[in-house]
């Protein structure tokens, strides 16, 4: 079964700083990749995804992210953080061969100071 | 843009009681699930459903839960007898067809919180 870790917890971050989060997975092929954020009380927002080609994958906000297969890593990365990017952020996969049901990892929430 | 929407946003409940909580996914989709999220926790996979039955389900999803698409709209989940430990967010996501773009990409609603007092 396919499993996902998000190494940190928490990440406190200053504004305008860059930003990156850590995403490894575990299983046998390279599965379906996806970063979702969750501001509070709310629900989850797509901010990109990775099925094949480009490892490199823009997405909304600013964010990208880089897929490694040597490293079953989908770190997740901003440039410069704005105080609106606070937030849970989840990094999840999903298998074909599972039906495509996302395994979240548990998420890393990140903090922004002014 | 399409979107999938759920009723309640908010729905409490006395511990025992059975409660519908209630989706409409998108409309040209095909797969349909339910996720549940304890207050700090991660998300977690409930049930996928497919072609009128379920495709599979986690552990989580034992006797007291059950999903159904009663009409071509609606996909509900019912959960029997309420326990305290039920308290969570339930999302509900859909997945659309083959032939779309975005068939490995599922689309979430927004949640509904319930409260098992």
């Amino acid at each position: 079964a396919q499993s996902v870790t998000q190494p940190d917890i928490h990440i406190t971050v200053s504004e305008g700083a860059s930003l990156e989060l850590r995403c490894n997975y575990s299983y046998g092929a390279t599965p379906y990749l996806f970063w979702y954020v969750q501001s509070p009380g709310q629900g989850l927002q797509l901010l990109l995804k990775y099925f094949s080609g480009d490892t490199l994958v823009q997405g909304i906000k600013g964010f990208e992210a880089e897929f490694k297969r040597s490293q079953s890593s989908f770190n997740l990365r901003k440039p410069s953080v704005h105080w609106s990017d606070a937030a849970e952020y989840f990094c999840a996969v999903a298998v074909k061969a599972a039906g495509n049901k996302l395994t979240f990892g548990g998420g890393t929430r990140v903090l922004v100071k002014p | 843009e399409p979107e999938v929407t759920q009723t309640p946003s908010h729905q409490v409940t006395q511990m025992g009681q059975e409660v519908i909580l209630r989706c409409v996914p998108i409309s040209n989709h095909l797969y349909f699930y339910w996720y549940r999220q304890i207050l700090g926790q991660k998300v977690e996979f409930l049930v996928s459903f497919y072609n009128n039955e379920i495709s599979e389900k986690s552990e989580i999803f034992d006797d007291q839960f059950s999903v159904e698409r009663p009409d071509g709209s609606n996909f509900t989940l019912k959960i029997r007898s309420t326990k305290l430990e039920d308290s969570a967010m339930y999302f509900c996501a859909s997945r659309g067809r083959l032939e779309l773009s975005s068939y490995n990409e599922q689309f979430f609603g927004p949640g509904t919180r319930l409260t098992v007092l």
